[in-house]
């Protein structure tokens, strides 16, 4: 089956520690992203990626960090630095710059939710 | 700076009644439309998708009706079921169809 895989579903971090959240996908697309969701409030990009070992920040990059080594995964980090870290994490991907006419659907996978304790 | 704009916040549709759902955008250089629908727990998924040279597009129960003079457009669901009750999120972007500016979504509920 053909999607995106994020892990783990669930994650408590401390104060001052860094998690890293997974996201691996099997759909052969090119760009992949990053996107926060709080409760109330709809979805953010922290970050994204057109291309191996190349990624841009989105509106909400400060306190988080990522990495594009493999076409298959981009892996965010939180950081400490994030202040409030506390929401839903959605990673997606598409066929990147589609141009007119050209299907450029985004597929989502399922998420991580992550609390601070 | 917001630059999409979704109303209602919450909306209560009997069975069988039709949902409305509208969102007004602000930059005039986005040419992708998409509409997600995504369920407690989930990740959102793509229900349907305008680009601004149709009005209007209909697939199945679900039409999205496209004002590129108004900057607006709006999802219309048909016949709706409580099986349509969700999270509803409208969105646009610039020739890319991952790096979205999302709205603030709706929760649709639709009462038997």
């Amino acid at each position: 089956d053909g999607g995106i895989t994020q892990s783990p579903k669930y994650l408590f971090r401390k104060e001052g520690q860094n998690v890293t959240l997974s996201c691996e996908q099997n759909l052969n697309h090119d760009a992949m992203y990053w996107y926060r969701q709080d409760p109330g409030q709809g979805l953010r990009l922290i970050y994204y990626s057109q291309i191996v070992n190349d990624f841009q920040k989105g509106d909400i990059a400060e306190g988080y960090s990522v990495s594009r080594e493999k076409k298959e995964s981009f892996p965010l980090t939180v950081t400490s630095a994030q202040k409030n870290p506390t929401a839903f994490y959605l990673c997606a991907s598409s066929t990147g710059t589609g141009g007119f006419l050209v299907n450029t659907e985004a597929f989502f996978g399922q998420g991580t939710r992550l609390t601070v304790v | 700076q917001q630059q999409v704009k979704q109303s209602p916040q919450s909306l209560i549709v009997q069975k069988g009644g039709i949902s409305i759902i509208n969102c007004a955008y602000e930059n005039t250089a986005f040419d992708y439309f998409p509409w997600y629908q995504q369920f407690p727990g989930k990740g959102p998924a793509l229900l349907i998708a305008i680009r601004p040279d149709v009005s209007e597009k209909k697939e199945g129960r679900f039409t999205i009706s496209f004002n590129k003079s108004a900057k607006q457009f709006s999802l219309h669901i048909m016949d709706s079921q409580p099986g349509d009750s969700a999270t509803y999120f409208c969105a646009a972007s610039i020739n890319q169809g991952g790096k979205l500016i999302f709205g603030q979504g709706t929760e649709l509920s639709v009462k038997p």
